[in-house]
């Protein structure tokens, strides 16, 4: 029973790079988010999604961006990386009516 | 805008010994309140869930309370274990459409044997 699996787990960018960072959720729930911790911080909401074909933003988008093609997968877009955006990431997805949150592993980025 | 906050932010504790975590939040019209543990370099586990309706959930030796009124939820372990050393974290989850959760900055718990 996968749950929520992220990869890369790790990822050293370059200023100005691209990449995506990969989420895939084997429960078919249908919300999926995107969080970004901080070293000595909370989780801040990136993202999210109610469904396939449905985003919209979270407290911090800037920098980002997202799509949803399936119910399953939810990746997230990062263009021309910034050294602001070196964080850990995590992606979770929960069911509606909002119960227990499943969180991935987290995927640790490094902008130098 | 909801904010959370945890207090201490750091705790340290001989084993055996029963403790208590306490999370704030700033607007009381929550949807539910979570209780998470973070163990370093991974994700979050759920540990907790009370729905807004309720006051208390219990699991094993833990027990996470909610008063909504006073916007204060607590997370209560007893006899403490080395194996509990993590950081716990609290989320508020909001009421709207997207049931965002905003979370606090969380207590590093430190059990010593």
């Amino acid at each position: 029973n996968a749950g929520v699996t992220q990869t890369p787990k790790f990822r050293i960018l370059k200023i100005g790079q691209s990449m995506t960072l990969q989420c895939t959720q084997d429960m078919n729930h249908n919300y999926m988010y995107w969080y970004r911790q901080d070293p000595g911080m909370g989780l801040k909401l990136i993202y999210y999604s109610v469904g396939a074909g449905i985003t919209d933003k979270g407290e911090v988008p800037n920098g980002y961006n997202v799509s949803r093609s399936t119910t399953e997968d939810f990746p997230l877009r990062l263009e021309l990386a910034a050294p602001s955006q070196t964080s850990v990431y995590f992606c979770a997805s929960t069911t509606w009516p909002h119960t227990e949150a499943f969180f991935g592993q987290g995927t640790r980025l490094t902008v130098v | 805008k909801q904010e959370v906050t945890q207090i201490p932010a750091a705790l340290s504790v001989p084993e055996g010994e029963n403790l208590v975590l306490n999370c704030s939040f700033t607007d009381s019209a929550i949807y539910n309140l979570q209780w998470f543990r973070q163990d370093p370099g991974k994700g979050l586990t759920s540990l907790l869930l009370i729905q807004s309706s309720q006051r208390e959930q219990t699991s094993g030796r833990l027990n996470a309370s909610l008063d909504k009124s006073s916007g204060r939820s607590t997370l209560y372990i007893a006899a403490s274990q080395p194996g509990d050393s993590a950081t716990y974290l609290c989320a508020a989850g909001d009421s709207g459409s997207a049931r965002q959760l905003t979370f606090g900055s969380g207590t590093q718990l430190t059990v010593l044997p």
